[in-house]
C-alpha cells in the first residue's frame, strides 16, 4: 500500500525567503503525486501535481514541486514566501490503476513571519 | 462551472444522535468520495461511491454509511454519535472512478459532537 510522510509539522518562514515543504512517498508502483493547501476552515485546494509526465511540475501561486525517483520524495517550494502562503499543506499520493483512494500524509503548517 | 457543494457547513449534535451530510459534486461528475479530517488522525478515506454504487471503503465502523443519487449528489450518515465523531467531513468530486488526478474538493462540513 502507497504512503506519505510530511516532515516537519511546522515550518515558520521569513516573508520573501524560500519555502521549502518536505514529502517522501511509497508505494511499489508508480505513484500520482500531489500537493493540496488548505486555508483555515476552507476545503483542499489542489496546487499541483505529478502524473508521470515532466518530473519538475509547477503549480499555482509560485509553487512547484520535483519528483525524485531515486529519493522517492516530492518536495515542494517556492522562491519567495508570500504572507498569504500561509496555510496547512497536503501531499497525497494515489495509483491510477486499482481505483485507490487519496492517502494524505499529516500536514504541514507554514507561517510566514513579516 | 459550480465547484463541489457541502452543507451543512456547521453542525452541532449530541452524543448518540445521527447526523446526515450532503454533497453535490461539480457537475458531470460521476463520482464522489467522502474524507474524514481530524487533528490526530489527518485526512482518512471514508467511502468513494459511482454510478451510485459503492466502489471502495475505508477503515471506518458500520455506524458511517453513505449512498449516492441518480443525479450523482451523495449523503452520508453516521449514526450514534460519538465524541471523536467530531471533525471536519470532506468530499471529493471526480469525473472517474477512484478520483484518480483530478479530485475537487468541496468547503466541508465541520461536526461537533457534544
Amino acid at each position: 500500500a502507497q504512503s506519505v510522510t510530511q516532515l516537519g509539522s511546522h515550518v515558520s518562514v521569513s516573508e520573501g525567503a524560500l519555502v521549502l515543504l518536505r514529502c517522501n512517498y511509497s508505494s511499489s508502483v508508480p505513484p500520482y503525486l500531489f500537493w493540496y493547501v488548505q486555508y483555515p476552515n476552507q476545503g483542499l485546494q489542489l496546487l499541483l501535481k505529478y502524473t508521470s509526465a515532466a518530473t519538475l511540475v509547477k503549480g499555482i501561486n509560485g509553487f512547484e514541486a520535483e519528483f525524485k525517483k531515486s529519493e522517492t520524495s516530492f518536495h515542494l517550494t517556492k522562491p519567495s514566501a508570500h504572507m498569504s502562503d500561509a496555510a496547512e499543506y497536503f501531499c497525497a499520493v494515489t495509483l491510477l490503476e486499482g481505483n485507490t483512494p487519496l492517502v494524505f500524509g499529516k500536514g504541514t503548517r507554514l507561517s510566514v513571519i513579516a | 462551472k459550480a465547484g463541489v457543494t457541502q452543507t451543512p457547513r456547521y453542525l452541532i449534535k449530541t452524543r448518540g444522535q445521527q447526523v446526515t451530510l450532503s454533497c453535490s459534486p461539480i457537475s458531470g461528475h460521476r463520482s464522489v468520495s467522502w474524507y474524514q479530517q481530524t487533528p490526530g488522525q489527518g485526512l482518512q478515506f471514508l467511502f468513494e461511491y459511482f454510478s451510485e454504487t459503492q466502489r471502495n471503503k475505508g477503515n471506518f465502523p458500520g455506524r458511517f454509511s453513505g449512498r449516492q443519487f441518480s443525479n450523482s449528489r451523495s449523503e452520508m450518515n453516521v449514526s450514534t454519535l460519538e465524541l471523536g465523531d467530531s471533525a471536519l467531513y470532506l468530499c471529493a468530486s471526480s469525473s472517474i472512478q477512484g478520483g484518480g488526478t483530478e479530485a475537487f474538493f468541496g468547503q466541508g462540513t465541520r461536526l461537533t459532537v457534544v
